[in-house]
């Protein structure tokens, strides 16, 4: 049974630039969030996606979008890239019939912004 | 709002000593607690959650959590350290729904031979 998968594992961009990350859920779960890891802090809700659509958001611009796809997959999106976005983004998947409360984390992409 | 403060960005112990790991939150309603472990280049793992049951919560690899709502704590323990206990711990409170965790900024803890 795969857990949650993100890709890429890593990645490069420059100021400016766009970058879509992507997740694929545990198997059985509906429900995919994503946060925001800086160096040497807690991780940041940036959103939450169930049944395709954005069911909450956390304190992020708008700049930071996002996209959940039938097969319960999703994107996160960020434009116009700033070097305060370099962290570690995680997704996180739960069942939203299930137990909701249990997050199963993704190891995460790291995205360096130069 | 809700919050979580974990007091002790690094901690360190000795092999076989008592961990203790400092969690305080600020919840405006009952809230929902959540120790969380981070390996070098995972992500994070549950290790326990209070939901309002049994104040003392039991985990994974021999963790434990007592919620004191006077002192508004949920802090971590194990009894005896073990050198692969060494990792990052994150406590974190959620909303009602589950839709929202807050991550405090995370303890680092070291486990000397």
């Amino acid at each position: 049974d795969a857990g949650v998968t993100q890709s890429p594992t890593h990645l490069i961009k420059t100021r400016g630039q766009q970058v879509t990350l992507r997740c694929s859920p545990k198997s059985g779960h509906d429900t995919v969030s994503w946060y925001q890891q800086a160096l040497g802090q807690g991780p940041q809700f940036i959103f939450q996606y169930y049944e395709e659509e954005e069911r909450q958001r956390g304190n992020f611009p708008d700049r930071f979008s996002g996209h959940q796809f039938p097969n319960y997959s999703s994107e996160l999106n960020v434009n116009a890239l700033l070097l305060g976005d370099s962290a570690l983004y995680l997704c996180a998947s739960s069942s939203y019939r299930g137990t909701n409360e249990k997050l199963f984390f993704g190891s995460g992409t790291q995205l360096s912004v130069l | 709002a809700q919050s979580v403060t974990q007091l002790g960005s690094h901690v360190s112990v000795s092999e076989g000593a008592l961990v203790l790991l400092r969690c305080n939150y600020s919840s405006s309603v009952p809230p929902y607690l959540f120790w969380y472990v981070q390996y070098p280049n995972q992500g994070l793992q549950l290790l326990l959650k209070y939901t309002s049951a049994a104040t003392l919560v039991k985990g994974i690899n021999g963790f434990e959590a007592e919620f004191k709502k006077s002192e508004t704590s949920f802090h971590l323990t194990k009894p005896s350290a073990h050198m692969s206990d060494a990792a990052e711990y994150f406590c974190a409170v959620s909303e009602y729904n589950f839709n929202k965790f807050y991550f405090g900024s995370g303890t680092k803890l070291n486990v000397k031979p």
